[in-house]
């Protein structure tokens, strides 16, 4: 199957910093999300973007598709984006009908 | 973005009892769920596929008659934990998805469970 690869597995900043999550998938894809889990356990959806850029707010992500990866960028940091960042995948067709997902980044953003 | 529930969202339970969890779309319809468990510091495992008035596809490894799943309609899926053992400890997360062209993923605030 599918293999999804999120770098760094572990990212400890402080805050105001910024930072770029990568993940890089080995085969063409249909969909990528990122996702935030807090601590809580919720996943939020941070982005669908499987191919160009988008951003909201401080969070802006970047798919290049030929190149199977995707950059999540993270500007002026808060304590509150602290967590486990999740990159997901999505492959259509036949019976790969399902989200494949990466170990994930956990971020510290350190006061 | 689209609204999923999941109940409940702990749940503390004894051994051999079976426990029902509930994943709700609360604004759209979804003709497929999914079923993820979550092991401490881990990515999510997509457990199973819960299609709405079929049978479930279950992914290798994961026992079709301990973890029943029921899509009796095109806004809950059930995943019911069959006689508990302290291993079925886990958290477990739904998922749904607006079909279409572009599918995205929505997911249910997961739901922790305890067996004692």
């Amino acid at each position: 199957g599918i293999q999804v690869e999120q770098s760094p597995p572990d990212l400890i900043l402080q805050e105001g910093a910024n930072s770029t999550l990568r993940c890089n998938f080995s085969d063409s894809v249909n969909n990528l999300q990122w996702f935030h889990q807090n601590p809580w356990g919720q996943l939020i959806n941070l982005f669908y973007i499987p191919s160009g850029t988008k951003q909201n707010g401080r969070l802006s992500a970047t798919t290049v598709a030929t190149e199977r990866y995707s950059l999540l960028y993270i500007s002026s940091s808060q304590t509150t984006d602290s967590g486990v960042y999740f990159c997901a995948v999505f492959l259509s067709g036949g019976s790969n009908y399902k989200l494949t997902f990466g170990k994930g980044t956990l971020l510290t953003v350190n006061p | 973005g689209a609204v999923v529930s999941q109940h409940p969202s702990r749940v503390i339970c004894k051994s051999g009892t079976s426990v029902k969890i509930e994943c709700r779309s609360l604004d759209f319809q979804a003709t497929t769920m999914f079923w993820y468990r979550q092991f401490p510091k881990q990515s999510l495992m997509l457990m199973a596929t819960s299609n709405e008035g079929s049978k479930a596809t279950y992914e290798q490894g994961v026992e079709k008659d301990k973890f029943l799943i029921n899509h009796a309609s095109l806004t809950l899926s059930t995943l019911t934990v069959t006689s508990a053992h302290p291993e079925d400890s886990s958290f477990y997360i739904c998922s749904a998805e607006i079909q279409g062209m572009n599918t995205e993923a929505f997911f249910g605030q997961g739901t922790r469970l305890t067996v004692v």
